[in-house]
């Protein structure tokens, strides 16, 4: 079971909006740490779509936005386009493991 | 450019070893952090291993405890994975990322090389 709590799938038809949330606990995104989001195509390398709980690194679309609030996250997609179609994972830090700790990860499907 | 790419992975028997190698480029790989994280087939992500810019402080997940050990050679430009005591659940695509240390974001990621423990 991931530390990190991700419904196991979303979907939504092009032009809609999907949001999928992260749900943590008191040692991770409870206790203050960023919550980070990433999409990942099979066979490819994860990219980074948000960091800092709403930052979007360079070149992301603004159609992409993240929240925090509590223990929970979330990330969300407008405007939904075929290419959108990926899995998203949300990671932080966890201070009783002293690592990284990610979600189990959310399939996105564009009906 | 940033640039990483593993190598090292393979077949490999249940109690066999591997040395996994991830090549930086682009950047002034001395500065960062780097996380080995690895994905199980049908599975989601999972972090693995840490080490600072200096390699003085690391961390491992607590599946990879005691057998795998990771490292750095900061004038090769190359981060390192040694995985002994292989099990049939360390079968996946281990990838090398660059942490960004003050919020713990993974910013570039290799391509992964696929480690595969079977018998």
């Amino acid at each position: 079971q991931s530390v990190l709590t991700q419904p196991p799938s979303v979907s939504g038809a092009p032009g809609q909006r999907v949001s999928i949330s992260c749900t943590g606990s008191s040692s991770n995104i409870g206790a203050g740490y960023d919550v980070h989001w990433y999409q990942h195509l099979p066979g490819t390398a994860p990219k980074l779509l948000i960091y800092g709980n709403s930052n979007r690194p360079s070149g992301v679309p603004d159609r992409f936005s993240g929240s925090k609030s509590g223990t929970s996250a979330s990330l969300a997609i407008t405007g939904l386009q075929a290419e959108d179609e990926a899995d998203y994972y949300c990671q932080s830090y966890d201070s009783s493991l002293s690592g990284s700790v990610f979600g189990g990860g959310t399939k996105l499907t564009v009906l | 450019e940033v640039q990483l790419v593993e190598s090292g992975g393979g077949l490999v028997q249940p109690g066999g070893s591997l040395r996994l190698s991830c090549a930086a480029s682009g950047f002034t790989f001395s500065s960062y952090s780097m996380n080995w994280v690895r994905q199980a087939p049908g599975k989601g992500l999972e972090w693995v291993s840490y080490i600072s810019s200096s390699g003085g402080t690391i961390y491992y997940a607590d599946s990879v405890k005691g057998r795998f050990t990771i490292s750095r050679d900061n004038a090769k430009n190359s981060l390192y994975l040694q995985m002994n005591s292989l099990r049939d659940e360390d079968t996946a695509v281990y990838y090398c990322a660059r942490v960004r240390s003050s919020s713990w974001y993974h910013d570039s990621w290799g391509q992964g090389t696929l480690v595969t423990v079977s018998s």
